[in-house]
């Protein structure tokens, strides 16, 4: 059972870079068997779920288009620990952010406790 | 980007009603929808992968079902803890996209 662990700031400043961890245990983000993908996923307070961007387990990305090019994913296989960087942030940035992981059969199968990002100066 | 509207956004019920939930893709989506429970303050769960699959451990009073634009989530005897919000998602194109939710709650 795979399990997934947000770390980072809880509050960041306008314009400046949100950065974030998400640590696994109990699997590798580089298993090509399983096919895993890594995703990001944010839900402002109050508000519903918005699907960030996600990097496989050959470490390509793709991310939301509705987010401008402000997103930036990575990963270090080495730690099993992949990461999120969201620039330009604003207070409509505000929300709870999850990393999740796809499998095989499609959907967000697991999912980490989140991280509450708030913007605020 | 796909639109998934999920109806209605509120349900009031009872413990061992039957309820259904809607979600409609604003295109051609095949089966490639799941379906999430969230309780408040807590990750969502996965329920359902390609429209009608049941992940693991999930109760088998959850159903779902659809296929193209229409789907649906069914509960067939609400339990205490299936009141919390529900989400659709498709997995057929990029971006993901998600519904944007149903509460059910207790009438």
């Amino acid at each position: 059972q795979v399990q997934l662990q947000e770390s980072g700031p809880g509050l960041v400043k306008p314009s400046e870079t949100l950065s974030l961890t998400c640590s696994v245990a109990g699997g590798s983000i580089t298993d090509s068997i399983s096919s895993s993908y890594w995703n990001w996923v944010r839900q402002p307070p109050g508000k519903g779920l918005e699907w960030i961007g996600s990097i496989s387990y050959s470490g390509n990305t793709r991310d939301n288009p509705a987010l401008r090019g402000r997103v930036t994913l990575s990963s270090d296989t080495s730690k099993n620990q992949f990461f999120l960087r969201l620039s330009s942030m604003t207070a409509t940035d505000t929300a709870v952010y999850y990393c999740a992981r796809v499998s095989t059969n499609g959907g967000f199968d697991s999912w980490g406790q989140g991280a509450l990002v708030t913007v605020s100066s | 980007d796909v639109q998934m509207t999920q109806s209605p956004p509120t349900l009031s019920a009872s413990v061992g009603d039957e309820i259904t939930i809607t979600c409609r893709a604003s295109q051609s989506i095949g089966i490639w929808v799941a379906w999430y429970q969230q309780r408040p303050g807590k990750a969502p769960k996965f329920l359902i992968y390609k429209a009608s699959t049941l992940e693991s451990g999930v109760p088998s009073r959850f159903s779902g079902s659809g296929s193209g634009t229409d789907f649906t989530l069914t509960i067939s005897s609400l339990q205490p803890e299936d009141f919390a919000t529900y989400y659709c998602q498709q997995y057929n194109n990029y971006p993901r996209t998600f519904g944007q939710g149903t509460t059910v709650e207790i009438k």
